[in-house]
């Protein structure tokens, strides 16, 4: 199948700075990717609908100024947490469907962001 | 997006057979129904998909009744390995929808 990358897998950062999140599709073209985050012991939280050469789309309750959100090509999205606060600390999904192919959505590993 | 309804966890032994079973009352005559495997600290992983029937592949079979309101993920002789979250989702398919992950099934795997 289908391969999602993220870089990194880990980040541990200091209260106030920005961190970058990258998701990659390998092996095709994404002009929709998906952000999720993951708090301990919940399910998977959709944030935003990274959408290629366009601004993307945040889910209620997600700040669009915190969680910034660039598609510039259509095999990456970053997602950059701007001003981390602890209470950022979470894993963090990204996630793509072939358009031309099957119905099936893949995940990328996820990222690990601990704010100090 | 249709509400999926699972239980929130299951307890087996190796060797055993799994079924988990999913409410989907709402679903739309579009929506696919598919289930997700997610272990620790990594992104969920496909298991199966289907709309209708049986469905049936190299790690599980997917049962979905005509009425489509519900559907079973059944998981043949479980291993220590497969101690994992397990998602039921439900949506048309299309490149630009994301899945909305209910709170998924914890099963836990014995020896």
């Amino acid at each position: 199948g289908a391969v999602v990358s993220q870089h990194p897998s880990w980040v541990i950062c200091k209260s106030g700075t920005s961190v970058k999140i990258e998701c990659r599709s390998l092996d095709f073209q994404a002009t929709t990717m998906f952000w999720y985050r993951q708090f301990p012991k919940q399910s998977l939280m959709l944030m935003a609908t990274s959408n290629e050469g366009s601004k993307a789309t945040y889910e209620q309750g997600v700040e669009k100024d915190k969680f910034l959100i660039n598609h510039a090509s259509l095999t990456l999205s970053t997602l950059t947490v701007t001003s981390a606060h602890p209470e950022d600390s979470s894993f963090y999904i990204c996630s793509a469907r072939e358009p031309s192919g099957s119905d099936e959505q893949f995940f990328g590993p996820g990222t690990r962001l601990t704010v100090l | 997006l249709a509400k999926t309804t699972q239980p929130i966890s299951m307890d087996s032994y190796e060797g055993q057979e799994v079924n988990i079973t999913c409410s989907h009352n709402n679903i739309a005559t579009n929506d696919y129904i598919t289930w997700y495997q997610q272990f620790p600290s990594q992104g969920p992983r496909f298991i199966i998909q289907g709309y209708k029937t049986k469905v049936t592949n190299e790690v599980a079979s997917l049962f979905i009744p005509a009425d489509r309101k519900s559907s079973t993920l059944s998981l043949p002789r479980v291993s220590l390995s497969d101690t994992a979250v397990y998602y039921c989702l439900v949506g048309d398919g299309q490149a630009g929808t994301a899945l909305i992950f209910g709170k998924g099934t914890t099963l836990s795997v014995s020896s």
